[in-house]
């Protein structure tokens, strides 16, 4: 079983600014997959960055990084430079490596301001 | 290359009556799933496919929703009969990879029962 938990459910940051937001997860799976997804107004689900629990190498994706604490349980997303299209839902989920289940938070509601 | 595709994305239906909704996943794609949006909440999974086989649903409340793949490809989601509680947005994904199933979304559909 897997459980996901994001404990922002709202975060604010300046145009240009860096925000980081927070989530932690258990699982019992030895391999396992995290994902920070965002979900804009239009509902659609877009994949913002992935990282394999096996690598130690923290993910990166142009202004997008994560900081990936396993020992913690911890896979926190920086978005560095924001953007008004930045706004949005962000929802963290993580899958076992044989159960395709995606697993999500709660959310957070980021909001840019101008 | 096409995203996936749902339709209606908006459905506004009377307590009891039937409910159906479409999904095209992305040329391709063998794994399908159906996952449900409450409001304020992350997605949860109703039901897996792997081609034109329910491998998982563990989570479909059987006795009022049902599923089918034809051809392994598109696939319907019923409610039938619908109940207060069934508002929510219905979200269709897709993935390719086995070992990372890393779902493509599509932009879901509102459902809203009155």
């Amino acid at each position: 079983a897997q459980t996901v938990t994001q404990s922002q459910p709202e975060m604010s940051v300046q145009e240009a600014e860096t925000v980081t937001l927070s989530c932690t997860y258990d699982t019992s799976e030895s391999d396992y997959y995290l994902f920070w997804y965002k979900q804009p107004p239009s509902r659609q689900m877009i994949l913002v960055i992935r990282q394999e629990a096996y690598k130690q190498q923290n993910a990166t994706e142009n202004r997008f990084s994560v900081n990936f604490q396993k020992a913690a349980k911890s896979f926190s997303l920086k978005i560095s430079d924001s953007q008004l299209g930045d706004a949005a839902m962000y929802f963290c989920a993580s899958t076992g490596a044989g159960s395709y289940q995606l697993t999500f938070g709660k959310g957070t509601k980021l909001s840019v301001i101008p | 290359e096409a995203g996936v595709v749902q339709s209606p994305r908006y459905k506004i239906i009377e307590k009891k009556q039937p409910v159906a909704f479409w999904c095209n996943p992305i040329s391709g794609h063998n794994t399908l799933y159906w996952y449900r949006q409450n409001l304020g909440q992350g997605p949860e999974l109703l039901i897996r496919y792997e081609n034109e086989e329910a491998v998982d649903d563990s989570q479909l409340p059987k006795d009022r929703f049902s599923a089918e793949r034809l051809k392994g490809v598109d696939s319907t989601l019923k409610i039938q009969p619908a109940e207060l509680g069934d508002s929510a947005v219905y979200l269709c994904a897709s993935s390719l990879e086995l070992r990372a199933p890393e779902a493509f979304f599509g932009q879901g559909t509102r459902l809203t029962v009155v």
